[in-house]
Order: structure tokens, then sequence, then C-alpha cells
């Protein structure tokens, strides 16, 4: 079955470091790939996708790039703010079309804390 | 833009009552609603996917008599926990799209701790 595996936090960083969670998958087919993330107290929001191998998504700095041949969907920011400050989750969603899109399979999710 | 309203954020309970947490789409028809669970420091687990007006479809393990999911409306689903016992404490978070749309859109979940 599909599954989702990511680096395991929390991550602690300092303000305009470097980040970069990693996200390997397994799945049969070709899955779409997508970044989560959950502020303190909200829903989960779409952070960014991608819906085929090399394509990559990025939103708000963030950028992940689809690579089918290490099946790996590494989340990166260059200079993260106190603001990023959240828990961010890896997913897969096997099929794009119909009532089927939502069924997610989520990695364990890493919490991000940047100081200022 | 879109947002699902999930009710309440909290809830402790006593073991053997019941649990009615409800989730809304409000500003959208959501013809399907999927209901997820997660464990301390693990993934969200998808319990079951619903669609309005029929029975739900429950992921392999899931009870389907402990969770009760209903789907009446386009902007309503619920999911009851019955008779809950402190194995059952989790966070659980529903998702809800409208179909035609390819964008999904979470609940803010729900804690539910059974004493």
């Amino acid at each position: 079955g599909n599954s989702v595996t990511q680096m395991e936090g929390p991550v602690t960083l300092s303000e305009e470091a470097f980040l970069t969670i990693n996200c390997t998958y397994t799945a049969t087919g070709y899955p779409s790939l997508f970044w989560y993330v959950q502020y303190p107290g909200e829903g989960l929001q779409l952070l960014l996708k991608a819906t085929k191998a090399d394509d990559k998504g990025s939103n708000k700095g963030f950028e992940a790039t689809y690579r089918k041949e290490t099946t790996s969907f590494h989340l990166e920011k260059g200079s993260v703010q106190v603001s990023d400050s959240a828990v961010y989750f890896c997913a897969l969603s096997g099929w794009t079309g119909g009532t089927s899109y939502g069924k997610l399979t989520f990695g364990q999710g890493t919490i991000l804390t940047v100081h200022p | 833009g879109a947002v699902v309203s999930q009710h309440p954020s909290r809830v402790i309970c006593k073991s053997g009552t019941s649990v009615k947490i409800e989730c809304r789409s409000l500003d959208f028809q959501a013809t399907t609603m999927f209901w997820y669970r997660q464990f301390p420091k693990q993934s969200l687990m998808l319990m079951a996917t619903s669609n309005e007006g029929s029975k739900a479809t429950y992921e392999q393990g899931v009870e389907k008599d402990k969770f009760l999911i209903n789907h009446a409306s386009l902007t309503l689903s619920t999911l009851t926990v019955t008779s809950a016992h402190p194995e059952d404490s989790s966070f659980y978070i529903c998702s809800a799209t409208g179909g035609s749309s390819e964008k999904l859109f979470f609940g803010s979940g729900t804690q539910l701790s059974v004493l």
C-alpha cells in the first residue's frame, strides 16, 4: 500500500535559516504529492503540490520537487520566518479524479519552530 | 476562500458515553467528506469517506458501529463515537471537497479525551 515517511521533528531554527524537511514515499502508479501546513488552532492548509515527476510545487517561498527516481518530495525554504512556525505534513494521493481525490496518505508531521 | 468548520475543538467525556463531532462546509457544497484520526506523533489515518445521501465507506480495521458517520446534507457531516473508551482518545479531523474542483479543505480538528 501507499506510505509516506517524513523527517522526524521537532525542527528548531533561527529566523532566516535554511529549511529542509525530508519526505519519501512508497506508492503504486503515479501519485500526486502534497505538503500541508497546520498553524496553531487551525485546520490543515494546502501549501503546495506536484502532480507528476519533475514538477516543482512552490508557494510562500517554499518549494518541493517531485523526484520519482528517489521517491522523494523534500520541502525547502531559503529563509524561514517566525510566522512559518507550524506543523508540516507531507501527503500523497493515488488518484486525482472523483471522490478518491481526498483519500490522502499522510506522513506523521514535522513540527517547525522558528525563533527570532 | 472556502472554509470547513469543525466542532467541538476539544471534548472530554466519561467512558461509555457517546460524542458527536460536526463538520460543516461554510461556503461550498461538500459532495464528499473524509474523516481522519491522528494519534500522537503519528500520521493522520483515513477512517472513512462519506458521500452526501449515501452510506459511508470505512477503511479496513475501522469499526462501523463504533464510529457512526452521517452525511445527510451537502454542508454537514457528523462523526459519532459511540460508547467511547479511553483508547478512542485521539485527534479527529475532517476534510471536504466539492467534487468537481481539485480542492480539499480541512477542519481544525477535534481533540477527544475519554476518561
